[in-house]
């Protein structure tokens, strides 16, 4: 039992190149959810899905697009990366929406 | 334990102490209240929840306490150990919304 698991665990892009973070749960949870965090700050949610085929905007969307592949995978792609969207990504996966949310081990992408 | 931006607020105590960590909350409809652990380069990792129907509950070697008339939350750490060095968050939640996390304290544990 992984349970959130994240890929890649490192990344360096060069401003306009485009990337997709991959995480994926083995727990059969129903929701999922994307944050970045950045020095000394919070987490911040940038996208959640509640269920498998709906996704919503959290509080920092813009630059970032989501899909929810199927039930255990959730995607967050940068089309065009840019230096303020260097940060350590995270996902979590909860049962439901209002439920404890069970995090990933992150990734560290570094946009110059 | 509330966040400065970049310098988060640091209680730094001696191996074998007590900790205890406090949040202020936001928002007074909030029912459900987790507390996670984030050690270097990891992602936060579940340590206790509290609805607010409950004051108190308690865990292996950690205590939350949930004072709903002043809106904060705080985290006991029984007989502190280094492991337990790391940034501590605190979450909120209210009806229909996402978890809303706190800025978090950083907890340094002396030999």
């Amino acid at each position: 039992n992984a349970g959130v698991t994240q890929t890649p665990k490192f990344q360096v892009l060069k401003t306009g190149q485009s990337m997709t973070l991959q995480c994926a749960q083995d727990m059969n949870h129903n929701s999922m959810y994307w944050y970045r965090q950045d020095p000394g700050m919070g987490l911040r949610l940038i996208y959640y899905s509640a269920s498998e085929g709906t996704t919503d905007k959290g509080e920092v969307p813009n630059g970032y697009n989501v899909s929810r592949l199927n039930k255990r995978e959730f995607s967050l792609r940068l089309e065009s990366a840019a230096p303020s969207q260097t940060s350590v990504y995270f996902c979590a996966s909860s049962s439901l929406r209002r439920e404890t949310q069970y995090f990933g081990p992150g990734t560290r992408l570094l946009v110059l | 334990g509330e966040s400065v931006g970049l310098h988060l607020p640091t209680l730094s105590v001696q191996e074998g102490d007590n900790s205890i960590i406090n949040c202020a909350y936001s928002n007074s409809a909030s029912d459900y209240f987790i507390w996670y652990k984030q050690e270097s380069g990891k992602g936060p990792q579940f340590i206790i929840d509290i609805r607010s129907n409950m004051d108190k509950r308690q865990g292996q070697r950690v205590t939350v306490l949930l004072n709903k008339t002043v809106k904060h939350l705080s985290l006991q750490i029984a007989a502190t150990q280094p492991g337990d060095s790391a940034v501590y968050f605190c979450a909120e939640n209210y009806a229909g919304n996402m978890l809303t996390f706190g800025g978090g304290t950083r907890l340094m544990v002396k030999p």
